[in-house]
């Protein structure tokens, strides 16, 4: 399965820009990169998803590296809201078609007001 | 549109009894998803249905785990005869099919505490 690596925690104050990065050296051609993200007793939802290019929707942008060995998760204005635990997931559907989702520990962001 | 519903929301029970979790995806999502979530830890795939087929369930300890998916449509998964370790979150989730590139909508999950 296709692996990504991403900081246990980081912090942000409230209103300013925040960068989550995700290493995903092992990337396949077809994998596409996704984000999801749970709150506190919540199921995760989901973010953002691209391929090469980078993505804009009105939760976050989704920045590819140009060999996409890595990418970032942009939220552009950090509320108390967007504290949760973000993942990066690479949908693995190289191998065996089942195009799972596969879900590391994920970063836990906090948000200060 | 209503999201993936998921049955109960908590349950306790001891070791060695079994148990059932309940899922109704999203009307007209082929593909749905069972995941275990231990606390601190990502949630884990146990087994993966498009329609009321088995795509995956190489996580699914079988010994002990089982799902179906009768018609396609809702879904359950059993425990029997239930351990300590399998006290977690039960997440059921639902994509609109397998191949297309769309999100996949989790339901609220079922908060297992086996004692």
């Amino acid at each position: 399965d296709a692996k990504t690596t991403q900081p246990n925690s980081m912090e942000s104050n409230e209103e300013e820009p925040v960068h989550l990065p995700c290493n995903h050296s092992t990337i396949s051609g077809t994998d596409y990169i996704h984000w999801y993200r749970q709150l506190p007793s919540q199921g995760p939802e989901y973010v953002i998803h691209g391929l090469t290019s980078n993505v804009n929707n009105r939760m976050a942008s989704l920045a590819i590296a140009e060999d996409r060995k890595s990418s970032t998760l942009i939220l552009h204005r950090a509320t108390l809201r967007d504290a949760a635990v973000y993942y990066c997931i690479l949908r693995d559907d190289r191998t065996s078609g089942t195009y799972k989702y596969i879900f590391g520990t994920g970063t836990r962001l906090k948000v200060l007001a | 549109e209503a999201g993936v519903a998921q049955s109960p929301r908590y349950k306790i029970i001891e070791k060695r009894q079994s148990v059932a979790f309940w899922c109704n995806p999203i009307s007209g999502h082929a593909t749905l998803y069972w995941y275990q979530q231990i606390l601190g830890q990502g949630p884990k795939l146990l087994i993966q249905f498009q329609n009321n087929g088995v795509v995956d369930d190489s996580q699914l300890p079988k010994d002990r785990f089982s799902a179906e998916r009768l018609k396609g449509v809702d879904s359950t998964l059993k425990i029997q005869p239930a351990k300590l370790e399998d006290s977690a979150v039960y997440l059921c989730a639902s994509s609109l099919d397998l191949v297309s590139d769309t999100e996949a909508f989790f339901g609220q999950g079922t908060r297992l505490t086996v004692v």
